[in-house]
C-alpha cells in the first residue's frame, strides 16, 4: 500500500527556533496534503491544505507566517513552525492524497512529537 | 456545533461485547465518511469507509443515516486488541473533519 513518510518523529528544540518538518509520500504522487494538530486526549485539528504549486489553505486561526508551509514537489510536503514557543508544543501529522476524488484514501505520516522548551 | 460531534467516552467493555458508537454532523452537504482508528501517539489509521446502504467488514459494522446527519460504528464480539481510540471523519467537499474520538478499552 501506499506510504507516506513523516521526518522527524520526535523534536525537543528551545523556544525561538525554527523547526521543519518534512512529509514524503513515497510511491505515489500527492497532489493535495494536509497537515494536522493533536493536542493531548484532543482529536486531529486540520491546520491547512496543501495543493502542489500554490499556496496552502489555511484553516481559521491557523497563522501563516507561523506556521509556513511548502509543498515544491509532487511528493514532498514541509511544515515549519517558526520562532516556536511551549504552546507549540504538539503532536503533527501530515497526510496526502493520492488522487482529486473526494472518496480517495488519506495516507497518513507516523507524526511528529513536538516539544519546545 | 461542531462540525462532527462524538461521545468521547471512555468505553469499558469486556472481551466479547458487543459496542457501538454514534457520530453526528452538521453538514449536510457531506459526501463522505469514515471510521479511523488511533493508538496512543500513532498516526490514524482507516478502520472503514462509511456508505448509505450500511457496510461490514468481519465484526465491525457502519451504518450512515443522512436524514439524521449521524454515522454508526458496532463492533461485535470486542478483542483486547480492539482497544483505541476510533475517530468519526467527515468529508465535507476535500477537507477532512474529525471528531473528538471515542476511547474504547477492552478488559479480560
Amino acid at each position: 500500500g501506499a506510504v507516506v513518510s513523516q521526518h522527524p518523529s520526535r523534536v525537543i528544540c528551545k523556544s525561538g527556533t525554527s523547526v521543519k518538518i518534512e512529509c514524503r509520500s513515497l510511491d505515489f504522487q500527492a497532489t493535495t496534503m494536509f497537515w494536522y494538530r493533536q493536542f493531548p486526549k484532543k482529536s486531529l485539528m486540520l491546520m491547512a491544505t496543501s495543493n502542489e504549486g500554490s499556496k496552502a489553505t489555511y484553516e481559521q486561526g491557523v497563522e501563516k507566517d507561523k506556521f509556513l508551509i511548502n509543498h515544491a514537489s509532487l511528493t514532498l510536503s514541509t511544515l515549519t513552525v517558526t520562532s516556536a514557543h511551549p504552546e507549540d508544543s504538539s503532536f503533527y501529522i501530515c497526510s496526502a492524497k493520492r488522487g482529486a476524488s473526494t472518496n480517495e484514501k488519506l495516507f497518513f505520516g507516523s507524526g511528529t512529537q513536538l516539544s519546545v522548551l | 456545533r461542531k462540525e462532527v460531534e462524538q461521545d468521547p467516552g471512555p468505553f469499558n467493555v469486556p472481551e466479547g461485547a458487543t459496542v457501538a458508537f454514534n457520530c453526528t454532523y452538521s453538514n449536510s452537504a457531506s459526501q463522505s465518511f469514515f471510521w479511523y482508528r488511533q493508538d496512543c501517539r500513532k498516526e490514524p489509521k482507516l478502520l472503514m469507509s462509511v456508505y448509505s446502504s450500511g457496510n461490514e467488514d468481519g465484526r465491525f459494522t457502519a451504518q450512515l443515516n443522512r436524514a439524521s446527519q449521524y454515522i454508526s460504528l458496532l463492533i461485535r464480539d470486542s478483542k483486547l486488541s480492539d482497544s483505541a481510540t476510533y475517530l468519526c471523519v467527515v468529508n465535507p467537499i476535500n477537507r477532512l473533519t474529525f471528531g473528538q474520538g471515542t476511547i474504547l478499552t477492552v478488559h479480560p
